[in-house]
């Protein structure tokens, strides 16, 4: 079975700072995406980021940028300048096929 | 926009009731999920469907059932719920191909009592 670790349950972090958030997997697949959702108090689940595992170069959205180790099976987003929107709960989720496996969730909280 | 909707934001029923849970996606996807979001677990998977009338179960089928009479619409059944299958209820859809992303409905807080 594959799964998916997020060892950081909760994490708070200064407005305007960076903060990194931790994930990793474990599959014997060597094509697949790997993506991190969003999901604020509102409930409603929001795509933050995409990765390529076939792709060496990391992705990067406006302030949110990942850091992906394909041979280490590690998937981490940097959030940077971090502002009081991005409070909510981060989860990062592989996809194998059609199937989307979701760590459990890192709660961050973003402080003025 | 991929529009994902789900009947109801907030549902409380009793123990023993018969619950339907409804979700609509505008953008024509084959595939359609329902999971169930519990804190610490992340979400869990109870069954997807990758077409009209096709079911699969997940990994925390027992209890529930599913329904999709139509392409857009699909359909998560409590046939007698219990206090344990209180809970977030998300649906989500995706393309038949591509990257697997999915989109998500505003999700449904069912408390059974």
């Amino acid at each position: 079975a594959q799964t998916v670790t997020q060892s950081q349950p909760e994490m708070s972090v200064q407005e305007a700072e960076t903060v990194t958030l931790s994930c990793t997997y474990d599959t014997s697949e060597n094509n697949y995406y790997l993506f991190w959702y969003k999901q604020p108090p509102s409930r409603q689940m929001i795509l933050v980021i995409r990765q390529e595992a076939y792709k060496q170069q990391n992705a990067t959205e406006n302030r949110f940028s990942v850091n992906f180790q394909k041979a280490a099976k590690s998937f981490s987003l940097k959030i940077s300048d971090s502002q009081l929107g991005d409070t909510a709960m981060y989860f990062c989720a592989p996809a194998w096929g059609n199937m989307l496996t979701f760590g459990g969730g890192t709660r961050l909280m973003v402080k003025p | 926009d991929v529009k994902v909707t789900q009947s109801s934001r907030y549902l409380v029923k009793r123990t023993g009731e018969k619950v339907f849970l409804e979700c609509v996606q505008d953008m024509d996807h084959e595939n359609m999920f329902w999971y169930r979001q519990d804190p610490g677990l992340g979400l869990r998977l109870i069954y997807f469907s990758y077409d009209v009338k096709m079911k699969e179960k997940g990994d925390i089928p027992e209890g529930y059932s599913v329904s999709r009479e139509k392409k857009e619409r699909f359909s998560l059944i409590l046939e007698s719920a219990s206090t344990n299958q209180t809970s977030m209820y998300l649906c989500a859809s995706s393309a038949g191909t591509g990257s697997g992303e999915q989109y998500f409905g505003p999700g449904t807080r069912l408390t059974v009592t």
